[in-house]
């Protein structure tokens, strides 16, 4: 089974803090995705990564970075930390192509992190 | 861009009865798929069921079967016999053709009855 692990479940920060999520998958996934989910708005892409090093803005880049030093790990970072940051944020990986070659690579996600920024 | 969208925030049913979840979309593209996600409470998300858009079959996963209408850009969710355990967020999401990312939903919040 595929497995897709945040570091924590619940965080709770002050304005200003740098914060890092981690995320960590062992299936060794090419693509790795970090989304926001806020109530009414779904699921936001910030960022993605195709590769080591290799990283993609998303729909909602702005107050975020990224690192993927490791092909299993993708850390988001918040370089200083707002309280319209406070948001439920999911990692995801997949498959760059699926193993029969169709096309379709199923997203599989983490548990989540909620954050909340005082 | 592409978007996807769920008019219904909540929804809720007896237990053993059906229920539809509603999903519409915009796209210019011919080809791309179509997923929906269950979020159930405090766990992780996970795919239910999936469409290409080249097939004109409507997908079926055991209870769940969706009704694609291409032209009319609609992907609804059809529950059958519905169980507590199937109590969740439901997201509904666009992937085209190449992409690697997913366009979801705002999400339907399914309860069940007892």
């Amino acid at each position: 089974d595929v497995k897709v692990t945040q570091s924590s479940r619940y965080l709770v920060k002050r304005t200003g803090e740098k914060v890092f999520l981690e995320c960590v998958q062992d299936m060794d996934h090419e693509n790795m995705f970090w989304y926001r989910q806020d109530p009414g708005l779904g699921l936001r892409l910030i960022y993605f990564s195709y590769d080591v090093k290799m990283k993609e803005k998303g729909d909602i880049p702005e107050g975020y970075s990224v690192s993927r030093e490791k092909k299993e790990r993708f850390s988001l970072i918040l370089e200083s930390a707002s309280t319209n940051q406070t948001s439920m944020y999911l990692c995801a990986s997949s498959l760059a192509r699926s193993s029969s070659g169709v096309g379709y690579n199923e997203q599989f996600f983490g548990p989540g992190t909620r954050l909340t920024v005082l | 861009a592409q978007t996807v969208t769920q008019s219904q925030p909540e929804m809720s049913v007896q237990e053993a009865e059906t229920v539809t979840l509603s999903c519409t979309y915009d796209t210019s593209e011919s080809d791309y798929y179509l997923f929906w996600y269950k979020q159930p409470p405090s766990r992780q998300m996970i795919l239910v069921i999936r469409q290409e858009a080249y097939k004109q079959q409507n997908a079926t996963e055991n209870r769940f079967s969706v009704n694609f209408q291409k032209a009319a850009k609609s992907f609804s969710l059809k529950i059958s016999d519905s169980q507590l355990g199937d109590a969740a967020m439901y997201f509904c999401a666009y992937r085209r053709q190449g992409a690697q990312k997913l366009v979801f939903g705002q999400g339907t919040r399914l309860t069940i009855n007892p």
